[in-house]
C-alpha cells in the first residue's frame, strides 16, 4: 500500500492564482480531512470528509473548496491563492472518523508558497 | 477552538523525564497523541478513550482525565530519537466529525 499520497510537494504560485493539491488513499479509508500547519498554530483543520459525496467544514475553510467523488480522493481547491495561505498542507485519512478511536494517516505535506 | 499545550517547548538531557499537557474546552471522548519529526508528517503515538484508559507506547505513556478535559504524555529516560513536535488531538464531540489538534510541544533531547 502506498499509503496516503500527496502532489505536488512543493507549489510556487502568484496572488490570485488557483491550483488544486491532490490526495489519495489507497487503504479504503472513509475519513479524510485537511490540515494547514504554521509556525506556532500546530495543525489546524480545513475541511473534512466522512464518505463519498460528503463533506464538511472545519476550522479554517476560507478560501479553500473540497470535493469527494470517490472514496480514495479527496482534493482541495485554493480559488484566489493568497499570501496568508502561504503554509505546509497535510492530508489525512482514517478507516472511519465517526468513532473518534481510528488512528490518522498522514500524508508527506505539500509546501506552498504564495507570492 | 484548539486544545491548548504545555509548556510550548522543552529542552532535555537524554534519560530526563518529561511532561506534556493538553487542555481543553470541551468535553472530550478521545484524545490523540501524536509526534512529528522535522520536515516530516505527524505520526500517531496513542489513543485514549473516555473512560480513563490508558495507553503506552515503548517509554511513553499517557493519561486522560475526562472531568478536567485533560491529557498529559509522559517521556520517560528520554532518548534522541524522541526529538520533534508533539500535537494532542481531540476527537469526534457533539455531532460533529472533525479532529481538532493543539498548538504543539517542541521537545529537544540533546546527547
Amino acid at each position: 500500500n502506498a499509503g496516503v499520497t500527496q502532489t505536488p510537494k512543493f507549489q510556487v504560485l502568484k496572488t490570485g492564482q488557483s491550483m488544486t493539491l491532490q490526495c489519495a488513499q489507497d487503504m479504503n479509508h472513509e475519513y479524510m480531512s485537511w490540515y494547514r500547519q504554521d509556525p506556532g498554530m500546530g495543525l489546524r483543520l480545513i475541511h473534512y470528509s466522512v464518505g463519498a459525496g460528503i463533506t464538511d467544514q472545519g476550522e479554517v475553510p476560507n478560501g479553500y473548496n473540497v470535493s469527494r467523488s470517490t472514496t480514495e480522493d479527496f482534493p482541495l481547491r485554493l480559488l484566489s491563492a493568497a499570501p496568508s495561505q502561504t503554509s505546509v498542507y497535510f492530508c489525512a485519512s482514517s478507516l472511519d472518523g465517526t468513532s473518534g478511536i481510528e488512528t490518522q494517516y498522514f500524508g508527506p505535506g505539500t509546501r506552498l508558497l504564495v507570492l | 477552538q484548539q486544545p491548548v499545550q504545555s509548556p510550548q517547548a522543552v529542552i532535555l538531557r537524554e534519560g530526563e523525564d518529561a511532561v506534556i499537557n493538553c487542555s481543553s474546552s470541551k468535553a472530550l471522548y478521545s484524545v490523540h497523541w501524536y509526534r512529528q519529526k522535522h520536515g516530516e508528517a505527524p505520526v500517531f503515538l496513542m489513543i485514549l478513550l473516555k473512560g480513563g484508559e490508558q495507553k503506552g507506547h515503548e517509554k511513553i505513556s499517557a493519561s486522560f482525565n475526562e472531568k478536567k478535559q485533560q491529557s498529559s504524555l509522559y517521556l520517560t529516560a528520554s532518548q534522541l530519537s524522541y526529538s520533534g513536535t508533539y500535537f494532542c488531538g481531540t476527537g469526534p464531540t457533539s455531532g460533529t466529525y472533525k479532529y481538532i489538534f493543539g498548538t504543539g510541544t517542541r521537545l529537544k533531547v540533546l546527547a
